[in-house]
């Protein structure tokens, strides 16, 4: 049974540009939630989706979006890159919210310049 | 101060040493995880728990509501074990979501 996977790995962009990230959850999961990762902030919660709605936005700005689509894959945008945005960004899928164990990718490391 | 607070940042242990983690918070959950994460960044959920005990392999896992506490036990340490160790809770009435918020995690180095 194949893991969450999310594409890319690593990416490099620059201040003012947009980025989309990819999550394909693990086959039958419906449930995909994204982190982000910083040395200083640590580990936090971004947004979480089920069945292609958003249930559940953590505290980033506005520039943060997500969707999620039929076949349950998720991706994430940022919009107008800023350096504080250079982290790694985790999604992770289960079954169902909060119930069933969620299963982490791998992560893309995002490094904006 | 953090809602989740993890002791110690920093472990070095000798292989074959029992380790213990610890997890505190201050608000009400639904269900506390413990996560692993090696280096290059991929995270593996080691357990969820929502009361008592739980044990895979070398690693057991318990939590206390009433206090609040949560400790992750590894026994018989092997150099493989070596990873940041990561506590994150559900809060209480949020639903079944995999919101979370995590602790700074344990940095666990096992020396040969």
């Amino acid at each position: 049974k194949a893991g969450v996977t999310q594409t890319p790995r690593y990416l490099i962009k620059t201040r003012g540009q947009q980025v989309t990230l990819s999550c394909s959850p693990i086959s039958g999961h419906r449930s995909v939630s994204w982190y982000q990762q910083t040395p200083g902030q640590g580990l936090q919660f971004l947004f979480e989706y089920f069945s292609e709605t958003q249930r559940n936005k953590g505290n980033f700005p506005g520039r943060f979006s997500g969707r999620q689509f039929s076949n349950s894959r998720s991706e994430m945008n940022v919009s107008t890159l800023e350096l504080g945005d250079s982290a790694l960004y985790l999604c992770a899928s289960s079954l169902v919210s909060g119930v069933s164990e969620a299963f982490f990718g791998q992560g893309t490391r995002l490094t904006v310049v | 101060k953090n809602e989740v607070e993890q002791s110690p940042q920093n472990l070095t242990a000798q292989e074959g040493e029992f380790i213990t983690i610890n997890c505190s918070y201050s608000v009400g959950i639904s269900a506390l995880h413990w996560l692993q994460q090696h280096p290059g960044g991929g995270i593996v959920s080691l357990f969820m728990l929502s009361s008592g005990k739980k044990k895979h392999g070398r690693l057991i896992a318990t939590i206390n509501i009433q206090e609040k506490h949560s400790s992750l036990h590894i026994t018989a340490s092997h150099p493989r074990d070596s990873a940041v160790y990561i506590c994150a809770v559900r809060l209480l009435g949020g639903g079944a979501t995999n919101k979370l918020i995590f602790g700074t995690g344990t940095l666990l180095a096992v020396q040969p």
